[in-house]
């Protein structure tokens, strides 16, 4: 049982490259979530999902595309890359919304 | 969802118990309080959550007043890893199955 997880784990791009997160559960949850995290700031909701084929915005939807086409994956997709993207980012899922299980993180830099 | 209030910074000696307040003034009836902590660079985890009731886990304990308005998460036995960002959020975690994190508490735990 791996939990969640996040590939890759490290990414340095140029600006206005592209780019596709994976996350993935074996948990077998409803909802999944992306946030990102800025240095000394908390999690932000970039967009979720509250099952397979459903997605919504969150808190910081701009410049990311999301998609939820099987239940056990949760795809972050950055069409246009910007240095204001450098960030580190978290994917978790939940049965519930309020337990939420996170995965390791992926550092992404956009020079 | 109720705005939370952290103390940005505390300290614990290793071994002694550390109470981490929260300050959740506006909490309305059916919103919980929920705790998650951030160990450096890692990604965040579900402590414990409640209504009205104290609850306890084999990680922590939560106290609720009363009123609601406040809490405290109490770590009975700190120890050098539980060094972390705690996060204190209260929400209904209603129609939207999310959470919104603050900035949290940085306990440090000191041998």
């Amino acid at each position: 049982n791996a939990g969640v997880t996040q590939t890759p784990k490290f990414r340095v791009l140029k600006t206005g490259q592209s780019m596709t997160l994976l996350c993935a559960q074996d948990m077998n949850h409803e909802y999944m979530y992306w946030y990102r995290q800025d240095p000394g700031m908390g999690l932000r909701l970039i967009h979720y999902s509250v099952g397979e084929g459903t997605t919504a915005k969150g808190e910081v939807p701009d410049g990311y595309n999301v998609s939820r086409l099987k239940k056990q994956n949760f795809l972050l997709g950055l069409e246009s890359a910007a240095p204001s993207q450098t960030s580190v980012y978290f994917c978790a899922s939940s049965n519930t919304g309020y337990e939420q299980y996170f995965g390791p993180g992926t550092r992404l830099t956009v020079t | 969802d109720a705005k939370t209030t952290q103390p940005p910074s505390m300290d614990c000696a290793e071994g002694r118990a550390a109470n981490l307040p929260c300050n959740h003034s506006t909490i309305s009836g059916n919103e919980y309080v929920y705790w998650y902590r951030q160990i450096h660079s890692q990604g965040p985890q579900y402590i414990i959550h409640g209504l009205k009731n104290n609850e306890t886990n084999e990680m922590a304990s939560l106290i609720i007043t009363e009123d609601r308005k406040s809490s405290t998460l109490i770590l009975p036995h700190a120890t050098l890893r539980d060094t972390a960002v705690y996060y204190c959020i209260a929400d209904s975690g209603g129609s939207n199955y999310k959470l919104t994190f603050g900035k949290g508490t940085l306990l440090t735990v000191n041998p």
